[in-house]
């Protein structure tokens, strides 16, 4: 039971550079989402989609892209690293009437 | 601005007693309140919920409650165990979307 995967698990990039983080699910849900967690600051949400071809901002969006082409993948794009966007990534999804907002293991990336 | 506020970053309780861990929140608005579990290195897990029309939600050794007018919530275990010692992530809703707002964590440690 794969549930919410995030590859990779951890990253060091040079500022500037890009990188996709990857998120699949397989429980077919229709919400995702992605939130970034810092010290002392809790999590922020990122962009989320309500299903495929359907994506908003959260929060904390500069800085990030996201597409939602299929249902099981919903990656988040940095376009050129900065130092402020080292962090825990985590991505999450859920569905329908649930509460429950299942979470992967979480990206750790160091922008240096 | 903070919407969701846990004043204590850390408790320490024995094994065997009570832990009770506070959130409040400023938006009257908000429906939907969430607690959520999260061990060193993984992703947060969803714990117990509960909507805005009940004062009291219980899962076994999990209760939250609900103070609407002081906007107010708490999480009590009862009896505490070792294996409960994580950070807890007060998270709240607004209607039937997914976008959740979290507090900044509480560290509880249940020493043996």
């Amino acid at each position: 039971n794969a549930g919410v995967t995030q590859t990779p698990k951890f990253q060091v990039l040079k500022t500037g550079q890009s990188m996709t983080l990857q998120c699949a699910q397989d429980m077919n849900h229709e919400y995702m989402s992605w939130y970034r967690q810092d010290p002392g600051m809790g999590l922020r949400l990122i962009h989320y989609s309500v299903g495929a071809g359907i994506t908003d901002q959260g929060e904390v969006p500069n800085g990030y892209n996201v597409s939602r082409s299929t249902t099981e993948d919903f990656p988040l794009r940095l376009l050129s690293a900065a130092p402020s966007q080292t962090s825990v990534y985590f991505c999450a999804s859920g569905q329908g009437a649930s509460n429950e907002a299942f979470f992967g293991q979480g990206t750790r990336l160091t922008v240096v | 601005d903070q919407q969701v506020k846990q004043n204590s970053p850390s408790l320490s309780v024995q094994e065997g007693r009570i832990s009770i861990l506070n959130c409040d929140y400023t938006n009257s608005m908000f429906d939907y309140f969430l607690w959520y579990k999260k061990y060193p290195a993984e992703g947060p897990t969803f714990l117990i919920s509960i909507s805005s029309i009940k004062d009291k939600n219980e899962d076994g050794r999990f209760t939250v409650f609900l103070n609407k007018s002081a906007k107010h919530l708490s999480l009590h275990i009862v009896p505490s165990q070792p294996g409960d010692s994580a950070v807890y992530f007060c998270a709240v809703r607004m209607g039937s979307n997914y976008k959740l707002t979290f507090g900044k964590g509480t560290l509880l440690t249940v020493n043996p």
